[in-house]
């Protein structure tokens, strides 16, 4: 298994550009969430799906959009890009154990830098 | 509302040192899970460890060992002897029950671990 996947490691946007952060998981895992990480500072959550054709707001959800057409795939766009959002995205995926308790497994991140 | 807090922005040991990692939560749910992940220099999140709210027993894999006190809201993480492998940042987070995909993370505590 791959495990989480993210395209492209590396990005960089001119203020305004709109892009897609790719996010693949072959886990068959039902839930998948997207983070960004600035410096100095513990993720925040975004977006997060529990299935697919089911996706809801996270913490910081402004100028970000989702889509969960396959449980695969969980694709993350900038609509507009701002220099505010540079920072590392990483997606997640996780599937529920019995009990409840179950921990998200990481992609290696996207670097994103707007200028 | 969920918060973590992990008081210690960084820490520093020479190697063969026992060090503590602080985590205090709070929260509203009686039923949630902590978790600790590692983020070494290279940048991914590794998992390390999840813990039930209603499980207070306490773990210990290898050098690493974790207390939870449910009385104390606290999830301290122990590393027994530390390595030079050991410096990294690592990351206390909790999720609520039924919190799929969602997890509030704590701020990090960097750990640089000096032979």
């Amino acid at each position: 298994n791959a495990g989480v996947t993210q395209t492209p490691k590396f990005q960089v946007l001119k203020t305004g550009q709109s892009m897609t952060l790719q996010c693949a998981q072959d886990m068959n895992h039902e839930y998948m969430s997207w983070y960004r990480q600035d410096p100095g500072m513990g993720l925040r959550l975004i977006h997060y799906s529990v299935g697919a054709g089911i996706t809801d707001q996270g913490e910081v959800p402004n100028g970000y959009n989702v889509s969960r057409s396959t449980t695969e795939d969980f694709p993350l766009r900038l609509l507009s890009a701002a220099p505010s959002q540079t920072s590392v995205y990483f997606c997640a995926s996780s599937s529920p154990r019995q009990g409840g308790s179950y921990e998200q497994y990481f992609g290696p991140g996207t670097r994103l830098t707007v200028t | 509302a969920q918060k973590v807090t992990q008081a210690q922005t960084e820490i520093s040991v020479v190697e063969k040192e026992d060090v503590t990692l602080d985590c205090v939560y709070e929260t509203r749910d009686t039923t949630y899970y902590l978790f600790w992940y590692k983020q070494p220099p290279s940048g991914e999140l590794v998992f390390l460890i999840r813990r039930n709210s209603f499980d207070e027993q306490n773990e210990i894999s290898g050098r690493y060992s974790w207390n939870f006190q449910k009385s104390t809201s606290s999830f301290n993480f122990t590393i027994t002897a530390s390595q030079v492998v050991d410096s990294a940042v690592y990351f206390c987070a909790l999720r609520g029950f039924g919190g799929a995909g969602k997890s509030t993370f704590g701020d990090g505590t960097t750990l640089t671990v000096k032979p």
